[in-house]
């Protein structure tokens, strides 16, 4: 079945520094992409989903790169803040009608003032 | 702000013991999702329906977990009898249906299986 691989685990930035999270999946079928951010004692919150095409999206303070050809996603946080500390999920759905998403083990970033 | 709603959002179960949780979906979403993150932070799906009925279940759902989606009421996720494994976040989302529905997430019920 589909595997999802997200790196880093862990990762610690200074405010205002850039922040790279990426996923590799493996299933060719997969073909819509989410992101989500966990603060603690909260909900997953829906940062960005991404379509079957090379594509780039923006959001508040992020980018999001989908590159279906090396089957990689990756979301950048372009100048960090403290408020952007938390965890981060990347997730997959593939073909099929059970519309189940495949998660990534997530990253847990920590920003420093 | 998710509409997902779950209960309780901390359960203590002795080992054997039964432990019961319960999920109102966003209103119009028939999808309804459980999930298990583990400390991990691993997700584990457990089960899924569509409208009452069954769309896919793991091995592990289908002998100590029992859920049901029945209409005009909450869904619910049900271990028969605990283990100290099933400790853990219980997460259920909702979705419309459709290949590129997003998928909403509750607060989770925190299990803690003692």
């Amino acid at each position: 079945g589909e595997q999802v691989e997200q790196r880093p685990p862990h990762l610690s930035v200074r405010e205002g520094d850039s922040a790279v999270i990426t996923c590799t999946y493996t299933d060719p079928n997969s073909y819509y992409f989410f992101w989500y951010k966990q603060e603690p004692g909260a909900s997953l919150q829906l940062l960005m989903k991404v379509f079957s095409s090379t594509e780039i999206n923006e959001g508040q303070g992020f980018t999001v790169l989908l590159n279906k050809k090396d089957k990689r996603l990756s979301l950048n946080l372009t100048a960090a803040h403290p408020g952007d500390s938390a965890a981060y999920f990347c997730a997959v759905r593939i073909t099929g009608n059970t519309r189940k998403l495949i998660f990534g083990l997530g990253t847990t970033l920590q920003v420093q003032p | 702000n998710s509409k997902v709603i779950q209960t309780p959002r901390y359960l203590v179960k002795g080992q054997g013991q039964k432990a019961k949780m319960r999920c109102i979906p966003e209103k119009g979403h028939p999808v309804v999702f459980w999930y298990q993150q583990n400390k991990n932070n691993e997700f584990k799906f457990l089960i899924n329906f569509q409208n009452q009925e069954v769309l896919q279940q793991i091995d592990m759902t289908e002998k100590r977990f029992s859920a049901e989606c029945p209409s005009n009421s909450p869904c619910s996720l049900e271990i028969q009898s605990s283990e100290a494994g099933d400790s853990a976040l219980y997460l259920c989302a909702s979705s419309l249906t459709g290949g590129t529905t997003e998928v909403f997430f509750g607060k989770g019920t925190r299990l803690t299986v003692v």
